[in-house]
């Protein structure tokens, strides 16, 4: 298994709070991403990164932000979180190969 | 732009039942072509690809040709087990863009295998 841990596992917020979720990776993969997965959507892609600091948008990046200092953390912030963000949330990396491989998921419910 | 559209189920069969998952795609250029199962609790792993036309992706029985005439690939797997209840997303891979390849996903399908 691909070495890719997410934290918090679980979380519970209130609307307008802000949230951080941490993905570490220990394979030394360039690539990583920031997916959500909400039913009847299958899984969209939030963010992702090509490398330190280099980072770019994906299909529903408003509202979210991330941050990238070190080849193996990738962080995704929700500045002020929305109901509508409750979700779940995966991150993945990839060598550029084209296979992703995923974290185990963080389930994120904001009340 | 690129998508694809697969069964999204839920599908309920008896064990060893024939499974079909279908799965067709739209996209420009040659993509490859991906499997996923999410089992419960869990993150998607990758089950199968096939990265041209005809080749064929197999993995613990699962089988899917690339079909580029009819921009299908679809899952079978010709006895299934109770083990196999899970999620099935389908998925292509878009060419590298601002630096980085990524995975459009089907909405998925839950499959549920009975005793």
């Amino acid at each position: 298994d691909a070495g890719i841990t997410q934290s918090p596992r679980h979380k519970v917020t209130e609307t307008g709070t802000p949230v951080t979720l941490r993905c570490h990776q220990t394979e030394n993969h360039r690539y990583m991403y920031w997916y959500r997965q909400d039913p009847g959507h299958g899984l969209r892609l939030i963010h992702y990164s090509y490398g330190v600091k280099d980072t770019d948008k994906g299909e529903v990046s408003d509202g979210y932000s991330v941050s990238r200092s070190k080849t193996e953390d990738f962080l995704l912030t929700l500045e002020s979180a929305t109901s509508s963000q409750t979700s779940v949330y995966f991150c993945a990396i990839s060598s550029g190969r084209d296979e992703q491989y995923f974290g185990p998921g963080t389930r994120l419910t904001v009340t | 732009g690129n998508s694809v559209t697969q069964m999204e189920g839920p599908v309920t069969l008896s064990e060893e039942a024939f499974l079909t998952i279908n799965c067709t795609y739209t996209a420009t250029g040659y993509p490859s072509l991906f499997w996923y199962v999410q089992y419960p609790g869990e993150g998607l792993q990758l089950l199968l690809k096939a990265t041209k036309a005809d080749d064929k992706g197999s993995n613990k029985g699962f089988e899917a040709t690339y079909r580029k005439e009819t921009t299908s690939f679809h899952l079978e797997k010709g006895s299934v087990q109770v083990s196999d209840s899970a999620v099935y997303f389908c998925a292509l891979s878009e060419p590298p863009q601002g630096g980085s390849e990524k995975l459009v996903f089907g909405k998925g399908m839950k499959l549920t295998v009975n005793p």
